[in-house]
């Protein structure tokens, strides 16, 4: 398996362009998520999902949209990126019924916006 | 007051030394507690979840004091390979949204 994949691992983008950071997962989780690190701070929930066609809001949804088509994939879109987006993302996966399981993150995408 | 609260660090020990963390957590409604690993740009990585009775993985061990509302990490004989930053994380119960990372706690062990 191999577990939660992420591309890019680098993107730099300049102001106002968008862009979709990919995730899979091989794993047959139900729940997804997106989050942001940025120095100083945990890391915070932007997006995820319980399933496929079902996503939420996190604590910091503003500028990026998600779609869950199906139970591998999480896609998470920047529609007009902001240097205040330039940070490490990481998706996340964890097995249904608990919300307790662990959380299997994949390597990171680390965006530089301009 | 921030939901979960770590001493950021960095923590600089010898090899061989015993190395305590503390994370403090706001919600008394907290339900679950777990520690979390991260090396230098990588992913976070479960190290341990932590029970009200206390639990024991190897050299590491989690203590929960629901009183004075935090958890601990105790590493005892640190490796060199233990160096990382460590993350409390926190779940309210009622949901996904309801987990708390903390902003870690860096760990340097020294030869």
């Amino acid at each position: 398996n191999a577990g939660v994949t992420q591309t890019p691992k680098f993107q730099v983008l300049k102001t106002g362009q968008s862009m979709t950071l990919q995730c899979a997962q091989d794993m047959n989780h139900e729940y997804m998520s997106w989050y942001r690190q940025d120095p100083g701070m945990g890391l915070r929930l932007i997006h995820y999902s319980v399933g496929a066609g079902i996503t939420d809001q996190g604590e910091v949804p503003n500028g990026y949209n998600v779609s869950r088509s199906t139970t591998e994939d999480f896609p998470l879109r920047l529609l007009s990126a902001a240097p205040s987006q330039t940070s490490v993302y990481f998706c996340a996966s964890t097995q249904a019924g608990n919300y307790d399981n662990e959380q299997f993150f994949g390597p990171g995408t680390r965006l530089t916006v301009l | 007051r921030k939901e979960v609260e770590q001493d950021p660090g960095p923590f600089n020990v010898p090899e061989g030394a015993t190395v305590a963390f503390n994370c403090t957590y706001s919600n008394s409604a907290s339900q679950s507690f777990f520690w979390y690993r991260q090396d230098c740009r990588k992913e976070p990585k479960l190290l341990m979840s932590v029970y009200s009775s206390g639990n024991e993985d190897g050299r590491f061990t989690a203590q929960l004091n629901r009183a004075s509302q935090y958890i601990s990490l105790l590493i005892r004989d640190s490796k060199l390979s233990d160096s990382a930053t460590y993350l409390c994380v926190v779940n309210k119960a009622g949901g996904y949204q309801k987990v708390t990372f903390g902003t870690g706690t860096k760990l340097q062990v020294i030869p």
